[in-house]
Order: C-alpha cells, then structure tokens, then sequence
C-alpha cells in the first residue's frame, strides 16, 4: 500500500518563475492538504482540497493555487516566485473531510529560489 | 489569530534522561495531535487527545490534555537516540477546520548516547 507520494523531491527555481508540485494520496484518500515548511518552522497550512475543490485555505496570496484531479491526485502552482518561498512543500491527505483525525504526510519537496 | 507555543525550543539530554515537552494554545481546542519529524524527514502522527485532562500513553510516550483543553504536554522517560527529532503539537486552524492544523514550531530533541 503506497503512502503519499510527492513530485519532484528537488527543484531550484529563479525569482519571478512559476512551480508546479504534485502529490498522490495514500490509497483510499479522498482529501489532501497542502502545509509549506520553512527551515527551522512548524507546517503552515496553506490549502486543502475535497472533491476537487478548495474547501479552505490559509494565510497565502494568490500567487498559491491548486488543483484536485478526479483520482484525488493534486498539484500546487505558485507563480511568481519570491526567495521567501523557498521551503519544504509537505502533502498531506485523509481519509474524510471535516472529521479531524489522522493527517498521513509526504517526503515532500524541497523547493529553493535563487 | 489562534496561536500555538511550544517550549523549549531545543533540549539536549543524555541517553536514558527524561525529556518534556509543552504546547500552549491561545484557544481552547477541540482536539490536539502530535507529531514527530526526524531530521531530513516528514511529519509523522504520534497521537490525537480530545478530551478534557485526557492522559494517553504509548510504551515511553506520554501525552496529556489539559483540564481548560489549552495546554498539552508530551513526556518520554528514558529517552534513547532512536527519539531524536522534532516534536510539533497541533491543533484545529478554526472550530471547523478538519484537517485544517495550525502546528506550532516544535521541540528539537538530540539525544547523546
């Protein structure tokens, strides 16, 4: 059974450009979050996503944005790269939405901006 | 907002010390959990307590509620190399969150054989 798989683990972007991160539930996950992890900080919840829709979102600007596929898969788009948004980007899903429970987190990816 | 404290920030003990942990909430929470970060790694559950003055244990771990349910702590006796990491409490970001945490910024534990 595969856990929450995150793609890619690695990238090195440039002020201004824009990125795009992907993450696979855990099987039987309908929900995913996402949570940005700067060094030496707690995850910081950015947005969360049930039946391809953001049901509630952080303390993030617009520059963030996502998307939930029909196989609850999901990508995290942030345009406009600042040096800021350099941080571990950590998936996480569940198993229902609204109910508080478990969060089962990815590898995540590590994005750096130059 | 709803804040999340937690001291210390860092603790360094020798091997077979006890170590603890605290977590204070500006709000009282419906619900708190726990996590454990190994260097390099992800966040990892350790437990979610829900009730009032709720005390729960797992083999060397134990986590407690707090009576008002705005403070948790999380002690573990005997500590060993292998309990090296962060520990991060959290709790709900609003009364209707879900999934929705707002994490504090943990505890680093290194601990030296």
């Amino acid at each position: 059974d595969a856990g929450v798989t995150q793609s890619p683990t690695h990238l090195i972007k440039t002020r201004g450009q824009q990125v795009t991160l992907r993450c696979s539930p855990k099987s039987g996950h309908d929900t995913v979050s996402w949570y940005q992890q700067a060094l030496g900080q707690g995850p910081q919840f950015i947005f969360q996503y049930y039946e391809e829709e953001e049901r509630q979102r952080g303390n993030f600007p617009d520059r963030f944005s996502g998307h939930q596929f029909p196989n609850y898969s999901s990508e995290l788009n942030v345009n406009a790269l600042l040096l800021g948004d350099s941080a571990l980007y950590l998936c996480a899903s569940s198993a229902r939405e609204g109910v508080p429970g478990e969060l089962f987190f990815g590898e995540g990816s590590r994005l750096t901006v130059l | 907002g709803q804040q999340v404290m937690q001291i210390p920030q860092y603790q360094h003990v020798q091997e077979g010390e006890d170590f603890t942990t605290y977590c204070n909430s500006s709000t009282t929470l419906s619900n708190i959990q726990w996590y454990k970060q190994r260097p390099g790694g992800h966040p990892v559950f350790l437990i979610q307590l829900v009730k009032s003055g709720e005390v729960k244990k797992q083999k060397r771990l134990t986590f407690q509620f707090g009576e008002a349910k705005k403070n948790s702590s999380l002690h573990i006796t005997a500590t060993q190399t292998t309990d090296v990491g962060t520990y991060f409490c959290a709790g709900p970001l609003s009364s209707n969150s879900g999934y929705a945490l707002n994490f504090g910024k943990g505890t680093s534990l290194l601990v030296t054989p």
